[in-house]
């Protein structure tokens, strides 16, 4: 079955350094692979999607690679911030069926000032 | 940015009792709407496809009889939770995904359910 595993220890990073999370997958090929930031007891907010045939996609301070070779997506958010503090979860397509998602469960980042 | 609209955020009901949760896309139109819950520090785990006017897709071992779905209009879906159980206490969340087939999803902003 289809496996998708992300850093399982909450992430701790000082404010200004780079917060670099990973996303692996197994026996599975994606056609893109998305990143969703969510907040406690809040919805996923759509930060990001990368397509299959794209290495690296940017937006702000916020860096996605995509290596289908090794199977895994790296989240980068450059000279991170406090308000950075939140679970970041990876989501993988299931193709031709409509866009259903399944995610990842979720690494918790911490920005210390 | 597209808006989804989920409701009650929270609730808190005797075991025995149904529960319904109410999903809306409020500016632009969801021809699919998916279900999930969550548990504490676990992901989004798929619960079933609502297409607009055709009958749900639920995800393997989710009971149909229990999380009842209705997706009558391409702006509204509802999942009842039927004769809810304190194992039934857990986060609710939908999202709506618009025409495009890699559409990002637009997630509600959740319901806590606890069922005593």
């Amino acid at each position: 079955s289809q496996k998708i595993e992300q850093n399982s220890e909450a992430l701790n990073i000082q404010e200004g350094k780079t917060a670099t999370l990973t996303c692996n997958y197994t026996n599975y090929s994606p056609a893109y692979l998305q990143w969703y930031r969510q907040d406690p007891g809040r919805g996923p907010v759509f930060l990001l999607l990368i397509r299959e045939n794209e290495k690296e996609k940017r937006k702000e301070r916020l860096k996605v690679t995509f290596d289908t070779t090794l199977k895994q997506s790296l989240f980068h958010i450059t000279a991170s911030q406090p308000a950075d503090s939140a679970t970041y979860l990876c989501a993988l397509d299931f193709r031709n069926q409509g866009g259903k998602l399944i995610f990842g469960q979720g690494t918790e980042l911490s920005v210390k000032p | 940015g597209a808006v989804v609209s989920q409701h009650p955020s929270r609730v808190i009901c005797k075991s025995g009792t149904s529960v319904k949760i109410e999903c809306r896309s409020l500016d632009f139109q969801a021809t699919t709407m998916f279900w999930y819950r969550q548990f504490p520090k676990q992901s989004l785990m798929l619960m079933a496809t609502s297409n607009e006017g055709s009958k749900a897709t639920y995800e393997q071992g989710v009971e149909k009889d229990k999380f009842l779905i209705n997706h009558a209009s391409l702006t509204l879906s509802t999942l009842t939770v039927a004769s809810a159980h304190p194992e039934d206490s857990s986060f609710y969340i939908c999202s709506a995904s618009g025409s495009s087939y890699n559409s990002p999803l637009h997630f509600g902003n959740g319901t806590r359910l606890t069922v005593t």
